[in-house]
């Protein structure tokens, strides 16, 4: 089974329409991120979470809003999509350890197109 | 502004040649970089990283290099099979900058390794 997992994994939906994007995550780690990749800009942090209790804003955080409603699940969600928000989303995780490797394990995607 | 910054949007080479993937950043506070490999359809994977109080790094057939006077770190990959063709991307980081530490993308460089 996935570490990682997101659902949907491919979504479309029209201008206007609230859109909920989750992730889902066993591997017992603290922190959690929302990125977006769109073609030639790379991953770009949206929201990330140190724990239950700890939401912050990434670089592009109009337009979204987030839920950590567990320490395994982190939700993503567009209150009133537009075309721009179109892109592949990825969820990743890691594990507090202050001097250590921070690396961080991505899900699978969520494709979303706004129509 | 682009702190990452990944100049070749796309890489060819022959298989069993080298394969030399580069990325630049304009951040001095970054001390760890990251590349992570991205197939189509999946989320990206961590591949390998490279502390600043190191200048190489080997695990396989894979070597980071980095020159902090440059503010330059490369990817060579060593013979270069078809199974790497992907995507790959340089991240960085400030590790030890507390609750802020995040990891910065660059756009991304697509590998495809010819048989």
């Amino acid at each position: 089974d996935a570490d990682v997992t997101q659902t949907p994994r491919n979504r479309i939906t029209k201008t206007g329409k609230r859109i909920m994007l989750e992730c889902s995550q066993t591997k017992g780690h603290d922190r959690m991120y929302w990125y977006r990749q769109d073609p030639g800009l790379g991953l770009r942090l949206i929201y990330y979470s140190f724990d239950v209790k700890d939401i912050n804003k990434g670089e592009i955080s109009d337009g979204y809003s987030v839920s950590r409603q567990a320490q395994a699940k982190f939700s993503l969600s567009l209150e009133s999509a537009i075309p721009n928000q179109t892109a592949l989303y990825f969820c990743a995780t890691s594990v507090t350890d202050r001097g250590a490797q921070d690396t961080q394990y991505f899900g699978p995607g969520t494709r979303l197109t706004v129509l | 502004d682009q702190q990452v910054k990944q100049n070749s949007p796309s890489l060819s080479v022959q298989e069993g040649r080298i394969s030399i993937l580069n990325c630049d950043y304009t951040n001095s506070m970054f001390d760890y970089f990251l590349w992570y490999k991205k197939y189509p359809a999946e989320g990206p994977t961590f591949l390998i990283s490279i502390s600043s109080i190191k200048d190489k790094n080997e695990d396989g057939r894979f070597t980071v290099f980095l020159n902090k006077s440059a503010k330059h770190l490369s990817l060579h990959i060593v013979p270069s099979q078809p199974g790497d063709s992907a995507v790959y991307f340089c991240a960085a980081m400030n590790i030890y900058g507390g609750a802020t530490n995040k990891l910065i993308f660059g756009t991304g460089t697509l590998l495809a390794v010819q048989p």
